[in-house]
């Protein structure tokens, strides 16, 4: 079956670093998200992405973070300038449509800041 | 703005006892509603889904879940709990605009199964 994959599984840097956390979603689907969760929080959205663009975005989602589609297979998420509280686990997915289709979801990377 | 709720954070059931777990939502227009379970090391997947119609809906792994809109509530429930449902369970509610599915998430419930 196919299914999200994220590298890498657990990132280390030190505050004030760029990271890049990568994701490739499954290839027939059209609807991409980056979702986080905060040891001990709730899962929270960030930013879905569609048609090569940010279709919607939450507070989170200030200008120090930024997602791309390279290609016709990845899917970024980049971290200008991180902070400690960037701390937390991201999970990338996507989805075929936006009708009843499901959101497959990716491993997780851990992010750890310094 | 949605919000979900799960008022149990940790639940210890045996092995082959029933399982319920609880989550109750808060959203204006009738909502797209999402149980997911999280495995150690794993990514969360999938356990059942409710857009419309008949209000119990069935899922993998034997799980099963009621939209009560009375009760804003959404609880999923098994009948017999095999060890390896050890996991977190998720429920979520879904906005569908065009452009996206933003999911809210409840905070989660951890799943302890004794032998």
């Amino acid at each position: 079956e196919p299914e999200v994959t994220q590298t890498p599984s657990h990132q280390v840097t030190q505050m004030g670093q760029e990271v890049i956390l990568r994701c490739v979603p499954i290839s027939n689907h059209l609807y991409f998200y980056w979702y986080r969760q905060i040891l001990g929080q709730k899962v929270e959205f960030l930013v879905s992405f569609y048609n090569n663009e940010i279709s919607e975005k939450s507070e989170i989602f200030d200008d120090q973070f930024s997602v791309e589609r390279p290609d016709g297979s990845n899917f970024t998420l980049k971290i200008r300038s991180t902070k400690l509280e960037d701390s937390a686990m991201y999970f990338c997915a996507s989805q075929k449509t936006t009708s009843t289709d499901t959101q497959y979801f990716g491993p997780g990377t851990r992010l750890t800041v310094l | 703005a949605q919000s979900v709720t799960q008022p149990d954070i940790h639940i210890t059931v045996s092995e082959g006892a029933s399982l319920e777990l609880r989550c109750n939502y808060s959203y204006g227009a009738t909502p797209y509603l999402f149980w997911y379970v999280q495995s150690p090391g794993q990514g969360l997947q999938l356990l059942l889904k409710y857009f419309s119609g008949d209000t119990l809906v069935q899922g993998i792994k034997g799980f099963e879940a009621e939209f009560k809109r009375s009760q804003s509530s959404f609880n999923l429930r098994k009948p017999s709990v095999h060890w390896s449902d050890a996991a977190e369970y998720f429920c979520a509610v879904g906005l569908l605009k065009a452009a996206g599915n933003k999911l809210t998430f409840g905070g989660g419930t951890r799943v302890l199964v004794k032998p």
